[in-house]
């Protein structure tokens, strides 16, 4: 079946550090999404990708989709004690069914 | 954030107790999904309603039973439970079944005894 696989599982950087974390599929994605989950929360949606090679940016956030869409990247740039917590890829089969599939999530600790 | 709403909170119920999850949704969306979070595993996706029918049922075992009344409702019957569905379980909905981003609730810490 689909998997999404995501690394690195840990990241400990100091603060002002750049982050990345990376998302690979094992089938072509229609779509991938990114949630970030803080200690003791719930997964809260940050943003989606469509198109093959789409770029956003949130800040000081950046998304990318890759050209085969079967591969994301999430890279936080200066990181902040505020961006502490998982991030989470999901990415949706290209027979869009609504069923999203997880990474693993990358957990983040910023120290101070 | 109310989008959401779970409950209870926490459960803690023996392996033949029969319990209920539940989930509400207050954003007028159209489907409604069911995930299973354990400690060091990916989120699992467990059932997806879309306009009050289930689209998805990713290979749950059927001790888990869910039934969605309508559009804003979801619920999560248990029963005959194992230790190893400890776990925290979380109900989300969005606008639509596909490539919109989804709501979570704040889960239900369950335990089983």
């Amino acid at each position: 079946g689909q998997q999404v696989m995501q690394i690195p599982q840990y990241q400990h950087v100091q603060e002002g550090e750049d982050f990345t974390t990376y998302c690979n599929s094992s089938t072509t994605l229609s779509n991938i999404q990114w949630y970030k989950q803080r200690p003791g929360g719930h997964p809260v949606f940050l943003i989606q990708l469509v198109k093959s090679g789409e770029v956003k940016k949130q800040k000081r956030l950046t998304f990318q989709f890759g050209e085969a869409k079967k591969n994301s990247s999430l890279h936080i740039t200066a990181t902040q004690t505020t961006d502490v917590g998982t991030y989470f890829c999901a990415g949706e089969a290209s027979s869009n069914t609504g069923k999203l599939i997880f990474g693993q999530g990358t957990t983040l600790q910023v120290k101070p | 954030e109310t989008g959401v709403t779970q409950t209870p909170r926490h459960l803690v119920m023996g392996m033949t107790n029969k319990k209920s999850l539940k989930c509400e949704q207050h954003l007028g969306h159209n489907a409604m999904y069911w995930y299973k979070q354990s400690a060091k595993k990916p989120l699992e996706l467990m059932f997806v309603y879309s306009l009050e029918e289930r689209v998805e049922n990713n290979s749950v075992p059927s001790r888990f039973s869910p039934e969605c009344p309508n559009s804003s409702h979801l619920f999560l019957h248990l029963h005959t439970l194992q230790p190893e569905d400890s776990a925290l379980y979380l109900c989300a909905s969005s606008q639509g079944a596909s490539a919109y981003e989804q709501y979570f609730g704040p889960g239900t810490r369950l335990t089983v005894t």
